[in-house]
């Protein structure tokens, strides 16, 4: 079946450091790649996504991820994470359809 | 910035009752979905609609399911006879296109059934 699989649970990066949510997908073809952040008692928000072109998509908040079809990846990065990141993060797809298949998310805690 | 709103944003319901739960979508989307995330497991997609009808369903969305847009603005989930394991939080969203547009979730209803 066709998936994202986000390996890690949770994610824990100091204030000021770099940080990655890994993401790794497994879709015949070409998908169409989303990040989502969820905070707490809120529903999803999209984050950034990869249709074609560029393989480095810069999105919001400062994030950016990178398309990587060799190792079928679409890691989450960004240089400087803030406390207020700290969220739940979701990789998720789409292919030959509209619906959104999510990975099962990673808790990411910044730390001051 | 316009945004999906959904009401209410908790139900608590007893086994076996009916239950409709509502979403305002973006005006000018023309794409609607519900999802749903059981406690502490992934968001999970249940229907997507298009002009006025479904475009597609997922395994979860049996009979005892069904949407509807009533009038120009709301679009609706119906449970009809509630189970224990339909508690869950249930989003909307809406889009713009299909499937190279990002979709915009609401804040969800948390559904809860005793």
């Amino acid at each position: 079946a066709q998936s994202v699989a986000q390996p890690e649970d949770q994610v824990n990066v100091a204030e000021g450091n770099p940080l990655t949510v890994k993401c790794t997908y497994s879709v015949s073809g070409n998908p169409y790649l989303f990040w989502y952040v969820q905070y707490p008692n809120r529903g999803l928000q999209f984050l950034l996504k990869y249709i074609t072109g560029d393989n480095l998509v810069k999105g919001s908040y400062g994030f950016e991820a990178e398309f990587n079809k060799s190792q079928t990846s679409f890691h989450l990065k960004k240089p400087s994470a803030l406390v207020s990141d700290s969220a739940l993060y979701f990789c998720a797809f789409t292919h030959n359809t509209d619906k959104l298949i999510f990975g099962t998310g990673t808790r990411l805690q910044v730390f001051p | 910035e316009p945004e999906v709103t959904q009401t209410p944003s908790h139900q608590v319901t007893q086994m076996g009752q009916e239950v409709i739960l509502r979403c305002v979508p973006i005006s000018n989307h023309l794409y609607f979905y519900w999802y749903r995330q059981i406690l502490g497991q992934k968001v999970e997609f249940l229907v997507s609609f298009y002009n006025n009808e479904i475009s597609e369903k997922s395994e979860i969305f049996d009979d005892q399911f069904s949407v509807e847009r009533p009038d120009g603005s709301n679009f609706t989930l119906k449970i009809r006879s509630t189970k224990l394991e339909d508690s869950a939080m249930y989003f909307c969203a809406s889009s713009p296109g299909t499937e190279n547009y990002e979709q915009y979730f609401g804040p969800g209803t948390r559904l809860t059934v005793t």
